[in-house]
């Protein structure tokens, strides 16, 4: 069955300091891939979204995300971060066997030292 | 544009009571719709999706059910609400188009059962 795992539950680092969120899936074919980031009593905001071409993708807010078919991964990126990132952050995958299932990992917290 | 509305945005319910979520849909036909449920440090998880009218697929067991009796009208529902049923509930449609394949979401739904 298809899913999506994000290992790191929490992480915590200081502003202005570099950010990798990782997230592998496990699919047959190549899925459409998304970042999303949820901050504290808000909805859901898309990031950026990967479907095929550039394995790099850059998405809002001065993130990125590389696709690497060899190691179904699609870590999220950001070289500076800022205190306002502080948020939840879910990958996620589209299936589009099966009429197509939107499938989340189980998020990662991240919090912003100053 | 395309648009989804989720109601309502808070609700508290006393153990044993029903309970009724509605979600619907502008600006689309035919979408593939989901329910979510967002428990505390628990990550998005996926309850039914429904790829048509009176399509409904379960994803877990649980103490819900859904219904869509229009294109696009998803509804969550539960005779007897039980402790565990408390959560946030977020309504989800995604378009497939290629490089514009998206996810919407509602607002989502904080349900406390007392």
């Amino acid at each position: 069955a298809q899913s999506v795992t994000q290992p790191d539950i929490h992480i915590t680092v200081s502003e202005g300091a570099s950010l990798e969120l990782r997230c592998n899936y496990s699919y047959g074919a190549t899925p459409y891939l998304f970042w999303y980031v949820q901050s504290p009593g808000q909805g859901l905001q898309l990031l950026l979204k990967y479907f095929s071409g550039d394995t790099l993708v850059q998405g809002i807010k001065g993130f990125e995300a590389e696709f690497k078919r060899s190691q179904s991964s699609f870590n999220l990126r950001k070289p500076s971060v800022h205190w306002s990132d502080a948020a939840e952050y879910f990958c996620a995958v589209v299936t589009y066997n099966q009429g197509g299932k939107l499938i989340f990992g189980q998020g990662t917290e991240l919090s912003v030292k100053p | 544009s395309q648009t989804i509305h989720q109601w309502p945005a808070t609700l508290v319910q006393p153990v044993g009571s029903p309970l009724s979520l509605e979600c619907t849909v502008e600006g689309t036909s035919n979408p593939n719709l989901y329910w979510y449920r967002q428990a505390a440090g628990r990550g998005l998880q996926l309850l039914f999706y429904s790829v048509g009218i009176g399509q409904i697929s379960s994803e877990v067991p649980q103490n819900l059910s859904a219904s869509r009796p229009q294109d696009r009208q998803f509804i969550l529902s539960s005779k007897k609400l039980l402790l565990s049923d408390s959560g946030f509930y977020l309504c989800a449609w995604w378009f497939y188009g290629g490089s514009n394949t998206e996810a919407f979401f509602g607002q989502g739904t904080r349900l406390t059962v007392v």
